[in-house]
């Protein structure tokens, strides 16, 4: 079965960087492209970048650009998302997400369990 | 950029249908996915591309779109269904709605 699992809850200072991993298993890790949402304390979901772990491609929107780096290990099945000059508004539960694709929409049918990153001096 | 619009809350009463809209300009002419997530957990499909329900989704979860407003139905409402409902599409980046927190009386 299709399992996303991330790393754990992370603490860091503002002006840090975090990098979070979400191991993929069950599918084809190359198959298909990996998407980051993300979900500040009591607040919705906000969706952030996508990545192609065939070739390493990426799309951020642009609210990030500048500041995340999406990047992946094809040998061990993980893509990362590491988010730089963090400031305490980034804190948030961070999830990876495999999505499902048709020609004009994409869905996401399975997720990671996500992971909560604290931004605090 | 694109926006959805949804209301903040939404109650039913335990077995009744509950209806939870998400708005956007000319939403119709867009595929609308409907997530369903609980307290600490991570977000749920229960509706893909406006009327699909995933595998173990049950057949009281129920999608429609058209115009300006799309809407999921829940009926039947039970004491498991209260949860957050985030509507989204895709507009060459994913939208989400603000999300719609579901109370069962």
């Amino acid at each position: 079965q299709v399992q996303l699992v991330q790393s754990g809850a992370e603490m860091k200072r503002p002006g840090a960087s975090v990098k979070v991993s979400c191991k993929a298993s069950g599918y084809t890790f190359t198959a298909y492209y990996m998407h980051w949402v993300r979900q500040a304390p009591g607040q919705g979901l906000e969706w952030m970048a996508w990545m192609d772990p065939n070739n390493g491609g990426t799309y951020y929107a642009q609210k990030f650009q500048g500041r995340v780096t999406m990047t992946r290990d094809t040998s061990i099945s993980t893509a990362y998302m590491e988010l730089s000059r963090l400031r305490s508004d980034d804190a948030a539960v961070y999830y990876c997400a495999r999505p499902n694709c048709s020609s004009t929409s994409c869905h996401f049918d399975y997720w990671g369990q996500g992971t909560l990153v604290t931004v605090s001096s | 950029s694109y926006e959805l619009t949804q209301p903040l809350s939404v109650s039913v009463a335990l077995g009744q249908t509950a209806r939870i809209t998400c708005g956007g300009n000319n939403i119709g002419s867009k595929s609308v996915h409907w997530y369903q997530q609980k307290p600490g957990q991570a977000p749920v499909l229960v509706i893909y591309r406006d009327t699909n329900r995933p595998s173990g989704i049950p057949e009281r979860f129920s999608g429609s779109n058209s115009g300006n407003t799309a809407t999921l139905t829940i009926s039947r409402a039970q004491a498991g269904d209260e949860a957050d409902y985030y509507c989204q599409v895709w507009d060459s980046s994913g939208v989400f709605g603000g999300g719609t927190k579901l109370t069962v009386l």
